[in-house]
């Protein structure tokens, strides 16, 4: 069955600093992966994809996520937090079942981004 | 486009009331979904409706029923409200193409507390 584990329920950060949000899953097949944002009191959005294509994915906001089958990882990277990167964070994969797709999330990860 | 919008944003119930919460999508998606989201959970999903004309459980339905009205609706219903239904629900949809995987757009969120 298709799972995602979520390492860190909450990252501190200084603005300007790297972030690094991990992500490893669990699938039976060859997965498509989804890193989604929650800003406070907001819905979600889709930060980016992986889907078979390239293991280096870009999303938007300057986020970016490596596809490591080896590693069963997809963690999420950013070289430089800014404030408004703070919110959380959700690794997503998806299983097929009953002739569809639907998805599984993680647990989530809160970024705080200090001054 | 407003995408995807719900209704209300905000509702407190008493223990035995019951409610709709209203999704509406203008993106032409044959796909909505239901899910509530929990501290520490990350989103589960309650029902969902693959296409107009059907629906289907998910991981959590119990005390929850659901109508897909038409293309762009997607209610869910709780009969008699319970403490444990206290979260923040949101209502999704997808583009279900014949090839590819495309990620779920979200509404804002529908917070509930029951008492």
């Amino acid at each position: 069955a298709q799972s995602v584990t979520q390492l860190d329920s909450h990252v501190s950060v200084s603005e300007g600093t790297p972030v690094l949000l991990r992500c490893n899953y669990s699938s039976s097949y060859s997965p498509s992966l989804f890193w989604y944002v929650q800003h406070p009191n907001k819905g979600l959005q889709l930060l980016l994809k992986y889907t078979s294509a390239a293991t280096l994915v870009k999303g938007i906001n300057g986020f970016e996520a490596e596809f490591k089958k080896s590693e069963t990882s997809f963690h999420l990277t950013k070289p430089s937090a800014h404030m408004s990167d703070a919110a959380e964070y959700f690794c997503v994969v998806t299983r097929f079942s009953g002739g569809y797709n639907k998805l599984i999330f993680g647990a989530g990860t809160r970024l705080a981004v200090h001054p | 486009n407003a995408g995807v919008t719900q209704t209300p944003k905000f509702q407190v119930l008493k223990t035995g009331q019951s409610m709709t919460l209203q999704c509406a999508q203008d993106m032409n998606h044959n796909s909505m979904y239901w899910y509530r989201q929990d501290p520490g959970m990350g989103l589960r999903l309650i029902y969902y409706s693959a296409s107009e004309g059907t629906t289907d459980k998910g991981e959590v339905p119990n005390g929850y029923n659901v109508s897909r009205l038409n293309k762009r609706e997607f209610s869910l219903r709780l009969e008699s409200a319970a403490p444990s239904q206290t979260s923040v629900y949101f209502c999704a949809s997808r583009d279900l193409l014949s090839s590819g995987v495309n990620e779920q757009f979200f509404g804002p969120g529908t917070r509930l507390t029951v008492l």
